[in-house]
């Protein structure tokens, strides 16, 4: 059984520019949340999607947002990139309710802004 | 506000000894938590979990015990191996908000 899947691992982008991150699910999955991690902030939440509808949306700007497909992938985009938005930025998926049960997370993606 | 807390950001323990990783919330409303382990390059992997309406919860060497009336958490590893360094997070849930509160993690150092 495949874990959760996401791509690339690793990203460098200039300041000002836009990004878009995957993350496939482990099948059957319909919940995916996505978590910004960096040093010394631990893990932050971002937004999370069921059935390609948003239940929930993290503290932060605008320019962070999301979408999950039919297929329950989703993606992730930040737009006019900032060097605090470099992180490592993580996906989870659960069961079908995603309410009460642990997340299985993939590698996360490293984003570096320069 | 929102906080789920580590007492100590670096533990170190002998290989053998046992580890013991606190935690605490502030949310008392919250009905599940969950510790992850993460090793350096990887995603943060599930260990436990346990739910409000339980204490305490056993697992292959590891045992989280839950004080809701302080509202501390911790994660007991017995019998420290090398293969447990890692940084440990506690996750603090409670139902309808569909995210995860997490720390800031402990880094746990064995020595040999």
């Amino acid at each position: 059984k495949a874990g959760v899947t996401q791509t690339p691992r690793y990203l460098i982008k200039t300041r000002g520019q836009q990004v878009t991150l995957s993350c496939s699910p482990i099948s059957g999955h319909r919940s995916v949340s996505w978590y910004q991690q960096t040093p010394g902030q631990g893990l932050q939440f971002l937004f999370e999607y069921f059935s390609e509808t948003q239940r929930n949306k993290g503290n932060f700007p605008g320019r962070f947002s999301g979408r999950q497909f039919s297929n329950s992938r989703s993606e992730m985009n930040v737009s006019t990139l900032e060097l605090g938005d470099s992180a490592l930025y993580l996906c989870a998926s659960s069961l079908s309710t995603g309410e009460g049960y642990g997340y299985t997370f993939g590698s996360g993606t490293r984003l570096t802004v320069v | 506000g929102e906080s789920v807390g580590l007492h100590l950001p670096t533990l170190s323990v002998q290989e053998g000894d046992n580890s013991i990783i606190n935690c605490a919330y502030s949310n008392s409303a919250s009905d599940y938590f969950i510790w992850y382990k993460q090793e350096s390059g990887k995603g943060p992997q599930f260990i436990i979990d346990i739910r409000s309406n339980m204490d305490k919860r056993q697992g292959q060497r590891v045992t989280v015990l839950l004080n809701k009336t302080v509202k501390h958490l911790s994660l007991q590893i017995a019998a420290t191996q090398p293969g447990d360094s890692a940084v440990y997070f506690c996750a603090d849930h409670f139902s309808g908000t569909y995210k995860y509160i997490f720390g800031t993690g402990t880094r746990l150092k064995v020595l040999a």
